[in-house]
């Protein structure tokens, strides 16, 4: 059964603490994307990756990290230096040939929602 | 800058009647136009995508058309059905890059 996976569904931190959220996906996609969503906005990137090892500064990036050590599963840590993290977070891939490919288009998993307490 | 706006911010319609959600667009080189259903505190899920040579697809009661020209795009919803309440959000892919700009969404609710 392919797809994207992300865990926990629901996470709740305290100020000052560190957190990862999880992203895995079976679908052989190259691209993986990191997107904040708040209500009454759009979703906003905060990181992507092409390629495995290698990944970039999405619009809002500052207090988070990531990793790209296998080409399934992209983490995402949400730091303490991020000020306001209570959000849904939306992790997405998308197939090969992202640059290329009219028709490609972005698979989303199931969110994880957190809270800062 | 590109952006992508949508329009009406919500919408509530009764159970059986049609609606059209709008998106207008300046995202520059176009390479495609989706749609998305998402769910409240779920992930989005593609309804229709198409690229500047199409003008309409269908996808089930979902009917999305598109005039590259005008930079605008529709998604109609026949027949609507409790289900149906969610926010649709139009994306549009430019040529030449991963990275989609997302619209903020319209928020449908449809009433029994």
């Amino acid at each position: 059964d392919g797809g994207i996976t992300q865990s926990p569904k629901y996470l709740f931190r305290k100020e000052g603490q560190n957190v990862t959220l999880s992203c895995e996906q079976n679908l052989n996609h190259d691209a993986m994307y990191w997107y904040r969503q708040d209500p009454g906005q759009g979703l906003r990137l905060i990181y992507y990756s092409q390629i495995v090892n290698d990944f970039q500064k999405g619009d809002i990036a500052e207090g988070y990290s990531v990793s790209r050590e296998k080409k399934e599963s992209f983490p995402l840590t949400v730091t303490s230096a991020q000020k306001n993290p209570t959000a849904f977070y939306l992790c997405a891939s998308s197939p090969p040939g992202g640059l290329v490919l009219a028709y490609n288009e972005q698979f989303f998993g199931p969110g994880t929602r957190l809270t800062v307490l | 800058k590109n952006q992508v706006e949508q329009s009406p911010q919500s919408l509530i319609i009764l159970e059986g009647k049609n609606c059209t959600l709008q998106c207008n667009y300046t995202v520059s080189p176009f390479s495609n136009l989706r749609w998305y259903k998402q769910d409240t505190g779920r992930g989005p899920v593609s309804l229709t995508i198409m690229t500047f040579s199409e003008n309409t697809k269908s996808n089930g009661r979902y009917t999305a058309t598109l005039d590259a020209d005008t930079k605008q795009s529709s998604l109609h919803i026949t027949a609507s059905q409790l289900s149906d309440s969610a926010s649709y959000i139009c994306v549009v892919s430019p040529g030449g890059s991963y990275i989609p700009t997302f619209g903020r969404g319209t928020s449908l609710i449809v009433h029994p």
